[in-house]
């Protein structure tokens, strides 16, 4: 049974960092491009950014608008993934979900449950 | 950036069928393949991939959830509506990056 788990989130105050982690099973990591996509509360999904498979080097894309502030990062080791947020901001208050893609499509076929982020003094 | 637009509440009589608009402001088909899916969201839970390219049911999905359309104008059907379909209902595009959500439309019972 594929499963995404989420953790490391809470409060942080704006300008602080955070890294989040998505524990991944029941699947072969390797051969997966895994994402993080946050939500705000009542809002429609964002994608912040993808890693690639061991096919593909591993190799990262963003999305612009967290380019330069968000690192995305895995250890096939140990079937983990990483988000690495900087210099965070009131906005990016959300739940934060990793998600498995297989097709090469760009959709997601696996979500983990999320983990809350909120940025606030 | 692709925007998806879709309305944000449709009201059905649990039995009847629901049929949820999402219009993309420029084309997300590529040749044979129509870049758009949808995703079923019920609070407190994250989304649930129902549809991919259009009209293709993901795995374990009841079959009364069908996916059409082609260019900007994407439907997704619920057919019969059943308590459990309850939720909102999420397009995303993915033929060009960044992939991009539709807001939402929440499905509620009249």
């Amino acid at each position: 049974e594929v499963k995404l788990l989420e953790s490391g989130g809470g409060l942080v105050q704006p300008g602080g960092s955070m890294r989040l982690s998505c524990a991944a099973s029941g699947f072969t990591f390797t051969d997966f491009y895994m994402y993080w996509i946050r939500q705000p509360a009542g809002k429609a999904p964002e994608w912040l950014g993808f890693i690639r498979n061991k096919a593909n080097g591993y190799t990262t894309e963003y999305n612009p608008s967290v380019k330069g502030r968000f690192t995305i990062s895995r250890d096939n080791t140990q079937n983990m993934l990483y988000l690495q947020m900087n210099t965070l901001r009131a906005e990016d208050t959300a739940t934060y979900y990793c998600a498995r893609e297989d097709s090469g499509y760009w959709y997601f076929d696996f979500w983990g449950p999320g983990t809350m982020v909120t940025v606030s003094s | 950036d692709i925007v998806l637009t879709q309305s944000p509440a449709l009201a059905v009589s649990l039995g009847q069928r629901a049929t949820i608009s999402c219009r993309a402001s420029q084309s997300v088909s590529i040749s044979r393949y129509n870049l758009m899916h949808w995703y079923q969201q019920k609070p407190g839970q994250q989304p649930k991939l129902l549809i991919y390219r259009a009209s293709n049911l993901a795995s374990g999905i009841p079959a009364r959830f069908s996916g059409s359309g082609s260019g900007t104008d994407f439907t997704l059907t619920i057919n019969p509506v059943q308590a459990d379909d309850i939720a909102t209902y999420y397009c995303q595009q993915s033929r060009e990056s960044p992939p991009t959500f539709g807001g939402g439309t929440k499905l509620e019972l009249k």
